[in-house]
């Protein structure tokens, strides 16, 4: 299976600054035949499930604000929330769909 | 709007079985691939199965594997987990997900039904 280790674990930062979540993959995630990173980001808010937040690496999902990016390919991914909010406080998630089983990130806890 | 409604957790002793339900509104049933995706208290997410839009592919995790079922009735738009010979390591919050046709991401999720195995 594909491990998934995200870091930090856990990540404070002030309000309207810039938020880095980290991920990587012990294998590649990117597919050469279309060029796509089959990896996706969710957000998981306390007593809620997870929201998909970013598809493909870099595709946000309708409705997410732009604040919320992701980058990165291959091994290496990221997620950046800019301006943070106060509602951006949740756990974070990476996931990869390049191979069954789908895996996860170990998920990283984001406080203001 | 995609919505997904989990049902039929609780308690159950080890060894018993439970059956989840999921029912469906808001989108096209039969488009799109059903998972089942669990969280163990205060830890994070382990896919556990998922069945394709026509019902004819399925695929489960090891740590599930010849304990759970997957099925889905598109006339009823519903998805459901048979689970078996449960485990005090299956008490977790099941959701059901749903996915694109041919990806295993999860764009919809219900809001999940606990359960806790224990004697």
């Amino acid at each position: 299976d594909i491990v998934m280790t995200q870091s930090p674990d856990s990540l404070a930062v002030s309000l309207g600054e810039v938020a880095t979540i980290n991920c990587r993959s012990s294998q590649s995630l990117l597919y050469s035949s279309n060029n796509k990173n089959y990896l996706v980001w969710y957000q998981q808010k306390p007593g809620q499930p997870p929201k998909l937040l970013i598809s493909w690496a870099t595709t946000r999902e309708s409705g997410v604000p732009d604040r919320f990016s992701g980058s990165g390919s291959g091994t290496d991914f990221s997620l950046t929330i800019s301006r943070l909010q106060a509602e951006d406080v949740a756990v974070y998630y990476c996931q990869q769909y390049h191979l069954s089983p789908p895996t996860f990130g170990q998920g990283t806890k984001l406080e203001i | 709007q995609a919505q997904l409604v989990e049902s039929g957790g609780g308690v159950v002793q080890p060894g018993r079985p439970l059956r989840l339900s999921c029912a469906a509104s808001g989108f096209i049933f039969s488009d799109f691939s059903l998972h089942w995706v669990r969280q163990a208290p205060g830890k994070g997410l382990e896919w556990l199965s998922v069945i394709s839009y026509d019902g004819n592919t399925k695929y489960y995790a090891d740590s599930v594997k010849g304990r759970f079922t997957i099925s889905r009735d598109n006339s009823n738009n519903t998805v459901s987990l048979q689970m078996d010979s449960l485990r005090p390591e299956d008490t977790a919050v099941y959701f059901c997900a749903r996915g694109p046709r041919w990806s295993y991401y999860f764009d919809s999720w219900g809001q999940g039904s606990l359960v806790t195995v224990s004697s």
